[in-house]
């Protein structure tokens, strides 16, 4: 049975600062992973999404990378600013079954201003 | 269209009553998903559409729970007899068929259920 584990669980940082979410799944066999962000009270919203024959994908100062052999994936966050204080979530799609996904249960991350 | 709209945004009811959320993904797209979130945990995959057809359901969901979509376009979640334990935040998400960047999930901004 998949198991997406995600962490830390909680991480508070000065602004500017660059950073390093991590992202680990129990079955390698996955379609995809994708990154998600989730303000409080709000829905998520998606901000990268990794086949599982990529090995990274970047927007902006975001880049995720993909090791699927060791089952991992990270999220690099550059030069920190407030504005991405939110909890961060990731999730994969079981190879033959992209209708479920399954979570982690998220990063939160505080960035001092 | 700028996105999965998602009504009401709170919803506060007694425990035993009925509720019913909608949800309008964006137009082109036809998968539609549920998903329950509650406070510090995942979301938790409900059931899932494509097009009208409903071809998924979470074993988890107990038979209180219904989910339509009768048209393709705009679904419904039902809640009949609310508990407690139904409290939480209630996701809809939407995307095209395809792969690749088609799999990216487009979320809306959720129905808080509060059952007092």
């Amino acid at each position: 049975k998949q198991e997406v584990t995600q962490i830390p669980a909680a991480l508070s940082v000065p602004e500017g600062e660059n950073l390093v979410l991590n992202c680990s799944f129990t079955d390698s066999a996955i379609y995809n992973l994708q990154w998600f962000r989730q303000d409080p009270g709000k829905g998520l919203t998606s901000l990268l999404l990794i086949q599982s024959s990529q090995r990274e994908q970047t927007s902006g100062r975001l880049n995720a990378s993909l090791d699927k052999s060791s089952g991992r994936s990270t999220l690099y966050i550059a030069a920190s600013q407030p504005g991405d204080s939110a909890t961060y979530l990731c999730a994969v799609y079981n190879a033959g079954n992209n209708r479920k996904l399954i979570w982690g249960l998220g990063t939160s991350l505080a960035v001092n201003p | 269209d700028t996105g999965v709209s998602q009504n009401p945004r709170h919803k506060i009811t007694k425990r035993g009553q009925n509720v019913t959320f909608r949800c309008d993904p964006i137009s082109e797209h036809n998968r539609l998903y549920w998903y329950r979130q509650t406070l510090g945990q995942g979301p938790e995959f409900l059931t899932y559409f494509q097009n009208e057809a409903q071809l998924e359901k979470s074993r988890l969901l107990s038979d209180r729970f219904s989910a339509e979509r009768p048209k393709g376009s705009f679904s419904t979640l039902e809640i009949q007899r609310t508990e407690q334990g139904d409290s939480a935040m209630y996701l809809c998400a939407s995307r095209p068929s395809g792969a690749g960047i088609d799999e990216k999930l487009f979320f809306g901004s959720g129905t808080q259920l509060s059952v007092l």
